[in-house]
C-alpha cells in the first residue's frame, strides 16, 4: 500500500461545478504539498501545508492531521483548471531525510 | 525571471553512454532535488540537496549521481544509462527546508534510452 494515496484517480466535471481532491496517508508528516501538472507536463506549486487552511483565488487547501486527510477544493470550476493534481508529503517529524513522498495523482477534466 | 531550467528538454541515447542532465536556478534556493515520473508511479525524488557540498538519496537513487559543487547547480549524472531510466525528469528547488517550503519546479526532461 502506498503512503499517499489519491481519489478519485480521475474526475470529470462540468464548468463551474464545486471539486474535491482527497489524499490520504499513512504515516506522520510534518508537510504536505498541493502541486499541479499541467497538461503539457510543468509543474507547479499550489500550498504547502502543516495545519489547518489556506486559500488562494478559487482554490482551498485543507489538512486534518489527526485523520490524516486533506484535501483540494475548486469553486466555480473553470476548463483551464484540467491538470493532475499531485499530494505530496515531508514523512515523519525529526529532522533529517528531508525528502517528499508523492500521490500518483488525480487526472481533472472540466468540460465547458 | 525566478526560474529553474534543465537542459537538454528532451534526449535520445543508447545504453551504456553517460550523460549529464544540468539544472540550475536563480532563486539562491539551498534545497534543490531531482525526481523521475512514470506512469501508474508518479513522481519519486532520486536525490536531494540541502546546500553546497551536502546531497543525499532519495527514494530511487540506484543508477544515478549527483554533485553540488555551486549553490545554483545540481546536475544529475547517468553513468551507464539503462532502458529502465527512460523516464520523465523533474528538477525542482526550494529555500532552506525543502519540504517545508514551496517547490520551484523545472520544465522537465524527457529521457529514452534504446
Amino acid at each position: 500500500k502506498n503512503e499517499v494515496e489519491q481519489s478519485p484517480q480521475n474526475l470529470t466535471a462540468q464548468e463551474g461545478e464545486f471539486i474535491t481532491i482527497n489524499c490520504s496517508y499513512s504515516v506522520g508528516i510534518s508537510a504536505l504539498h498541493w502541486l499541479q501538472q499541467h497538461p503539457g507536463g510543468g509543474i507547479v506549486s499550489l500550498f504547502m501545508l502543516s495545519s489547518g487552511k489556506k486559500k488562494h483565488g478559487r482554490l482551498i487547501a485543507t489538512i486534518n492531521i489527526q485523520e490524516k486527510h486533506s484535501s483540494l477544493h475548486i469553486t466555480a470550476s473553470h476548463p483551464r483548471d484540467s491538470a493532475v493534481y499531485i499530494c505530496a508529503v515531508r514523512v515523519g517529524t525529526n529532522f533529517g531525510n528531508e525528502k517528499l513522498t508523492f500521490g500518483t495523482g488525480t487526472r481533472l477534466t472540466i468540460i465547458p | 525571471e525566478a526560474q529553474v531550467t534543465q537542459n537538454p528538454r528532451y534526449l535520445i541515447t543508447v545504453t551504456g553512454k553517460k550523460l549529464t542532465v544540468t539544472c540550475s536556478q536563480n532563486m539562491n534556493h539551498e534545497y534543490m532535488s531531482w525526481y523521475r515520473q512514470d506512469p501508474g508511479l508518479g513522481l519519486r525524488q532520486i536525490y536531494y540537496s540541502m546546500n553546497v557540498e551536502v546531497t543525499d538519496k532519495g527514494d530511487v537513487p540506484e543508477g544515478y549521481k549527483v554533485s553540488r559543487k555551486e549553490k545554483r547547480n545540481f546536475p544529475l549524472i547517468l553513468e551507464s544509462p539503462s532502458p529502465n531510466q527512460t523516464s520523465l525528469y523533474f528538477c525542482a528547488s526550494s529555500y532552506a527546508g525543502g519540504p517545508y517550503n514551496e517547490q520551484f519546479f523545472g520544465p522537465g526532461t524527457r529521457l529514452t534510452v534504446l
